[in-house]
């Protein structure tokens, strides 16, 4: 069955490198992704991995893929306050309908 | 519109009541999909429309639940005989391809749902 699960809760200081890590159950999942979730506000994807790479790096972020762990990791470089959110990692499902299986989310909080 | 719409942003409704959720794409998006999440879980998926048709609804928790598409665009999520476990915050996405891995889908700021 398909099932992501990720650690609830991540603190970090400001400027400081945060790492969420996620696994997924689904080895038939061609893409995996990471959302954020600000209070009161919808999903905003932040990127996305294909998997077949193993990497991928845009700006702070980078996204690490191991699929013989089924591990996924999102690193953000030199956090921001404004980093604080929600984050969800999700695979999507093999099938043709596309939808997205989440994580339960991991809550970031960024200390000054 | 720029992003995709939900309405109301907020509903307060009574047990054993019928609400209606609705969710305005973004223009020409072909695909659309509700999923409801609950206090401290990710969204889980509930029903995906390419076009008017209903091309999966496996989702839905049970026969309380509808949602049409009637023009391809605007989409409404029914509820009838609301129940307290109904309590959550149901969102909408779109995209302009059927899933369009590469670009995921927009999704809306969702209707928190009180059942009381």
């Amino acid at each position: 069955g398909e099932d992501v699960e990720q650690s609830l809760f991540l603190s970090v200081r400001e400027g400081d490198s945060s790492v969420i890590n996620c696994t997924y159950t689904d080895s038939s999942s061609t893409y995996l992704y990471w959302y954020k979730q600000e209070p009161g506000a919808g999903l905003q994807l932040l990127t996305y991995i294909f998997s077949n790479m193993d990497m991928k790096q845009d700006q702070r972020l980078t996204v690490l893929l191991n699929k013989k762990d089924k591990h996924l990791s999102l690193r953000i470089a030199d956090t921001q306050t404004g980093d604080s959110a929600i984050y969800f990692c999700a695979e999507i499902t093999p099938d043709s309908s596309y939808k997205l299986i989440f994580g339960s989310g991991t809550r970031l909080l960024v200390r000054p | 519109g720029a992003g995709v719409s939900q309405t109301p942003s907020n509903k307060v409704t009574e047990k054993g009541k019928y609400v209606e959720l609705r969710c305005d794409p973004i223009s020409g998006h072909t695909a659309l999909y509700w999923y409801r999440q609950s206090l401290g879980q990710g969204p889980e998926f509930l029903i995906y429309f390419q076009g008017t048709g209903a091309a999966d609804d496996s989702g839905l928790p049970n026969d309380r639940f509808f949602a049409v598409r009637p023009e391809g665009s605007v989409s409404t999520l029914k509820i009838q005989r609301t129940e307290r476990g109904d309590s959550a915050v149901y969102l909408c996405a779109s995209s302009s391809r059927g899933g369009a891995p590469g670009d995921g889908y927009t999704f809306g700021s969702g209707t928190r749902l009180t059942v009381v």
